[in-house]
């Protein structure tokens, strides 16, 4: 059981360039979501799902885009990245309904470090 | 505007005694509140929970209490042990169908031997 695994670990991209940030659970969850962390600030929740061919808008959703085919896959799609992306990028997955109570919710993966110069 | 604030970015105690975290929120719709530790290059790992409708959950030795009335929470560890040196996060869902949290911007937790 390998948990929730985000690809890549770090990447550096120049102002304009495309990427896609994967994001892959094995534990069946049905809710994933991806947030950003900057320095001093606490997690934002970008964009999240709540099954394959839902998604929704989170707090900073400008800029990203997602999609979800799969159970499994829950990639972030920087279209044109901006300096204003540089951060550290957490995918999380939960089941759903997602029961805060419970100590079997949210896990997150070990983030991706994105740099835009 | 910050609907979860964490106002203490640091606090240092001494392995042994109690580590006290404070989180205020301004949002009295908030059904939920959780908090979450992280541990440098690591994502964040969820560590307790407490319903609006109680005012204490345990775990351990970790104790949560959320003063309603003051919109405001803590979290205790006692005793605190070096390997709880982290930086917690504050979070609060606002319950419904939306499943979002809004998280504090955390607090560096120094637990020295």
């Amino acid at each position: 059981n390998a948990g929730v695994t985000q690809t890549p670990k770090f990447q550096v991209l120049k102002t304009g360039q495309s990427m896609t940030l994967q994001c892959a659970q094995d534990m069946n969850h049905e809710y994933m979501s991806w947030y950003r962390q900057d320095p001093g600030m606490g997690l934002r929740l970008i964009h999240y799902s709540v099954g394959a061919g839902i998604t929704d808008q989170g707090e900073v959703p400008n800029g990203y885009n997602v999609s979800r085919s799969t159970t499994e896959d829950f990639p972030l799609r920087l279209l044109s990245a901006a300096p204003s992306q540089t951060s550290v990028y957490f995918c999380a997955s939960s089941y759903f309904p997602v029961d805060w109570g419970s100590t079997d919710t949210q896990y997150f993966g070990p983030g991706t470090r994105l740099t835009v110069l | 505007d910050q609907q979860v604030k964490q106002n203490s970015p640091s606090l240092s105690v001494q392995e042994g005694r109690i580590s006290i975290l404070n989180c205020d929120y301004t949002n009295s719709m908030f059904d939920y509140f959780l908090w979450y530790k992280k541990y440098p290059a690591e994502g964040p790992t969820f560590l307790i929970s407490i319903s609006s409708i109680k005012d204490k959950n345990e775990d351990g030795r970790f104790t949560v209490f959320l003063n309603k009335s003051a919109k405001h929470l803590s979290l205790h560890i006692v005793p605190s042990q070096p390997g709880d040196s982290a930086v917690y996060f504050c979070a609060a869902d606002s319950g419904g169908s939306n499943y979002k949290l809004t998280f504090g911007k955390g607090t560096l937790l120094t637990v020295n031997p």
